[in-house]
């Protein structure tokens, strides 16, 4: 089945523990990104990659980290979580050549809590 | 820099009546627009894009939406709705030129579907 898997789904973890969240496609997909979710502001694009050791910036990148060494995998690092990273964060996938037919396939997401 | 406004935080609509949820974009040229939908506790699932062409677009489940340039909006409609509406609805905005995969969402509009 063609998906975006995101793991884990749930996560409580502390202040300043470095915490990944992982996103893996199974599309082949050029095109990968990160958002976030709270409540009144809906989604906002963490980062984003066009490719393999391509990525760039969102609209709120500060906090978080992402590699994209492979295809399929674009991993999310929180350095050092603070509470203010509470959220529900959903990993997405984008073939580059189909971006008029497909748009964003979404993860189920992963909902962090920073104690 | 684009931007996505969704007027309406919360609508109530009865089942069988017809659904209307609000959608006005800002961006110097024609982008890619689209309508996703989330479900409790799920992912987005895309409903329907514009991006060339028939400016009243067809999606999934019986929804629809018309692009009108001179309104900078991309307002989603359903006839009659069903209780399995209920869910919110993002409107997203991607550029046309570069930065494809820097998707843009709305605040989102959650949708009640009353008996």
């Amino acid at each position: 089945e063609a998906q975006v898997t995101q793991n884990p789904r749930y996560l409580i973890t502390v202040t300043g523990k470095k915490l990944t969240v992982t996103c893996s496609q199974n599309m082949n997909h050029e095109y990968m990104s990160w958002y976030r979710q709270d409540p009144g502001l809906g989604l906002r694009q963490i980062y984003y990659s066009m490719n393999v050791e391509v990525t760039d910036k969102g609209d709120v990148p500060e906090g978080y980290k992402v590699s994209r060494k492979e295809k399929r995998n674009f991993p999310l690092i929180l350095e050092s979580p603070s509470p203010n990273q509470t959220s529900l964060y959903f990993c997405a996938s984008m073939p580059r050549d189909s971006l008029s037919r497909y748009g964003y396939t979404f993860g189920s997401g992963t909902r962090l809590t920073v104690v | 820099a684009q931007s996505v406004t969704q007027p309406d935080i919360h609508i109530t609509v009865s089942e069988g009546a017809s659904l209307e949820l609000r959608c006005n974009y800002s961006y110097g040229a024609t982008p890619y627009l689209f309508w996703y939908v989330q479900s409790p506790g799920q992912g987005l699932q895309l409903l329907l894009k514009y991006f060339s062409g028939d400016t009243l677009v067809q999606g999934i489940k019986g929804f629809e939406a018309e692009f009108k340039r001179s309104q900078s909006s991309f307002n989603l409609r359903k006839p009659s709705v069903h209780w399995s509406d209920a869910a919110e609805y993002f409107c997203a905005v991607a550029r046309t030129t570069d930065s494809w995969g820097k998707f843009q969402f709305g605040a989102g509009t959650q949708v009640v579907v009353t008996p």
